[in-house]
């Protein structure tokens, strides 16, 4: 257990739709990182947060979009979902804001319908 | 993005023999390298990390080896065992303070009993 939790394990939409995924860092870590994980492409950079404001951006689609609260928890919101968008969504931590060992949670699985 | 890829997608190995994974890496000003573990149904996990001012680095069972003048990459694993098969990425960033991390595609490896 790394100590990242994820919600939902799994959310079954619709295209068009929007979603919410949730992320809670392990505890002390101020950085969240969002990756994305599909068949085709691998494991993909998103987003990093650090102490609440955006580090550093990957591959980031606009209708995607992400924010750290002072709790340090994160949420990626995906909107105007396509079928291409299906793909397992990771959420990672770390003490660090730059370098350092990154502690990945379980993932969330999406399915767009 | 940079292009992190692996030379073989699949590698089968025998129980107690010693695994080499290797990655290739395109950006030469990458300075900082990560090797990850996935087991099915699980998020990564951290194995071995290796900086660019260095050109080999030991962990319990897994060697890192960096080669900066043909961009090269290698996991060494020793002695593999069963609860090493999984899919093993190597991950590239451009500097120690810049969270763009670039994943490659992934080596599954297989540990026949």
């Amino acid at each position: 257990d790394s100590g990242v939790t994820q919600t939902p394990k799994h959310l079954i939409t619709a295209t068009g739709q929007r979603v919410t995924l949730r992320c809670s860092p392990r505890s002390g870590d101020l950085s969240v990182y969002w990756y994305q994980q599909s068949l085709d492409q691998g494991l993909q950079f998103l987003i990093q947060y650090y102490n609440g404001e955006e580090r550093a951006k990957g591959n980031i689609l606009e209708r995607f979009s992400a924010q750290q609260f002072p709790d340090l928890h994160s949420e990626l919101n995906l909107s105007s979902l396509e079928l291409g968008d299906s793909a397992l969504y990771f959420c990672a931590s770390s003490e660090l804001a730059g370098g350092g060992e990154q502690y990945f949670g379980p993932g969330t699985r999406l399915t767009v319908t | 993005g940079e292009s992190v890829g692996l030379h073989l997608p699949t590698l089968s190995v025998q129980e107690g023999d010693n695994s080499i994974i290797n990655c290739a890496y395109s950006n030469s000003a990458s300075d900082y390298f990560i090797w990850y573990k996935q087991e099915s149904g699980k998020g990564p996990q951290f194995i071995i990390d290796i900086r660019s001012n260095m050109d080999k680095r030991q962990g319990q069972r897994v060697t890192v080896l960096l080669n900066k003048t043909v961009k090269h990459l290698s996991l060494q694993i020793a002695a593999t065992q069963p609860g090493d098969s999984a899919v093993y990425f190597c991950a590239e960033k451009k500097g120690y303070n810049f969270n763009k991390f670039y994943f490659g595609s992934g080596t599954k490896l297989n540990v026949k009993p």
